[in-house]
């Protein structure tokens, strides 16, 4: 069965340095999404897109965190400059309807 | 999009049916309900998907009353390995499927 990719697993990063995160969806699949999920709680939607464009950013912390999906293919989540209260795991997930497929995710540690 | 309320956590032995159920009072006339289930450094796993009534698949059963302001996710006869936190989603497709994730069930299943 086909897999989202998410790259890298694991982060390590100091505050206020620059962090990215790169998933390539299961192909075909129109819809991306990007969560951050804080341990013990369930994801939180950041962004979605649809093909190219963004559907929903509403609860992207647009001062420090942007995401593209330039040819409506893979994406990039990217986070600058990281606090301390980034630290979480951020999925990814594609469809192609309503059922999500997600990706193992990026476990990010700012310290 | 329906705001959803399930248990926080249950507890069950091996070999049991578990029971699951998620309120969802505004639910709209075109949402679906979808359960999902998230390991530990996982990302969450489609585990079933419904409308109304009843939809079995090969590892759950999923119950819908006709009001559709609730439903039961059941599984049949849980092992150890059925420990993890099950999310139920209420949500329709604009423009992509648009869902939010709450705090979800912790199940633990005992020997």
């Amino acid at each position: 069965e086909a897999e989202v990719a998410q790259s890298p697993r694991y982060k390590i990063t100091e505050k206020s340095q620059a962090v990215a995160f790169w998933c390539d969806p299961i192909s075909g699949h129109a819809t991306l999404y990007w969560y951050r999920q804080i341990l013990g709680q369930g994801p939180e939607l950041l962004v979605q897109f649809q093909d190219e464009s963004v559907v929903d950013d509403s609860q992207l912390p647009k001062d420090r965190f942007s995401a593209e999906r330039l040819k409506g293919v893979d994406s990039t989540l990217k986070i600058q400059p990281a606090e301390l209260g980034d630290s979480a795991m951020y999925l990814c997930a594609s469809s192609l309807d309503e059922r999500q497929y997600f990706g193992p995710g990026t476990r990010l540690t700012v310290t | 999009l329906a705001k959803t309320t399930q248990p926080i956590s249950m507890d069950s032995y091996e070999g049991q049916e578990v029971n699951i159920t998620c309120s969802h009072n505004n639910i709209a006339t075109n949402d679906y309900i979808t359960w999902y289930q998230q390991f530990p450094s996982q990302g969450p796993r489609f585990i079933i998907q419904g409308y109304k009534t009843k939809v079995t698949n090969e590892v759950a059963s999923l119950f819908i009353p006709a009001d559709r302001k609730s439903s039961t996710l059941s599984l049949p006869r849980v092992s150890l390995s059925d420990t993890a936190v099950y999310y139920c989603l209420v949500g329709g497709y604009t423009g992509g499927f648009k869902t939010i994730f709450g705090a979800g069930t912790r199940l633990f299943v005992k020997a």
